[in-house]
């Protein structure tokens, strides 16, 4: 099982540009959110895909926005990137009947210059 | 607002002894209340969680505990090995919102 993948690694954009991050979820699991996280902080909530559709969504303004594919893959795209976007994206997936255990990818680390 | 937190950033303890890991929580909606670890280079990784409605549970290794009471979680590890130095995070969720981490605590294991 290769569990939870993500990618790229790292990425570096300029200002004002687009970013698209690919995630595949662990196998059989059918839940993918999106976490950023900022250096030295803990991982914050960006939404939730579930049956394709977004399910939660936390305190993110609309510049980003996601997609859940057939076969439970997401996509995580920042729109008119700021110097502030600068993070570790964190995809996590689980079953929906799973309140807590969120199976993390290792991330990917964005920089904004 | 609502937010979880910890009470230290930096822990460091003997290879061998146990480990304290503090976390202070606001809002008492939380139905869950969990614990991650997250090593250098990697995502987090569960650990354990804890119903709002109990007190007390143990895993390997690990015990947490829940005082509603003061509104406070702790993660106790026994016997601390060097493969335990990492980035502790608590976290709760509500039926309201996905998961909300605090800003997480370093350990370092000294051989």
């Amino acid at each position: 099982d290769a569990g939870v993948t993500q990618s790229p690694t790292h990425l570096i954009k300029t200002r004002g540009q687009q970013v698209t991050l690919r995630c595949s979820p662990k196998s059989g699991h059918d839940t993918v959110s999106w976490y950023q996280q900022a250096l030295g902080q803990g991982p914050q909530f960006i939404f939730q895909y579930y049956e394709e559709e977004e399910r939660q969504r936390g305190n993110f303004p609309d510049r980003f926005s996601g997609h859940q594919f057939p076969n439970y893959s997401s996509e995580l795209n920042v729109n008119a990137l700021l110097l502030g976007d600068s993070a570790l994206y964190l995809c996590a997936s689980s079953f929906p009947a799973s309140h807590t255990e969120a199976f993390f990818g290792q991330g990917t680390r964005l920089t904004v210059v | 607002g609502e937010s979880v937190g910890l009470h230290l950033p930096t822990l460091s303890v003997q290879e061998g002894d146990n480990s304290i890991i503090n976390c202070a929580y606001s809002n008492s909606a939380s139905d869950y209340f969990i614990w991650y670890k997250q090593e250098s280079g990697k995502g987090p990784q569960f650990i354990i969680d804890i119903r709002s409605n109990m007190d007390k549970r143990q895993g390997q290794r690990v015990t947490v505990l829940l005082n509603k009471t003061v509104k406070h979680l702790s993660l106790q590890i026994a016997a601390t090995q060097p493969g335990d130095s990492a980035v502790y995070f608590c976290a709760e969720k509500s039926t309201l919102h996905d998961m909300r981490f605090g800003a997480g605590t370093r350990l370092t294991v000294k051989p």
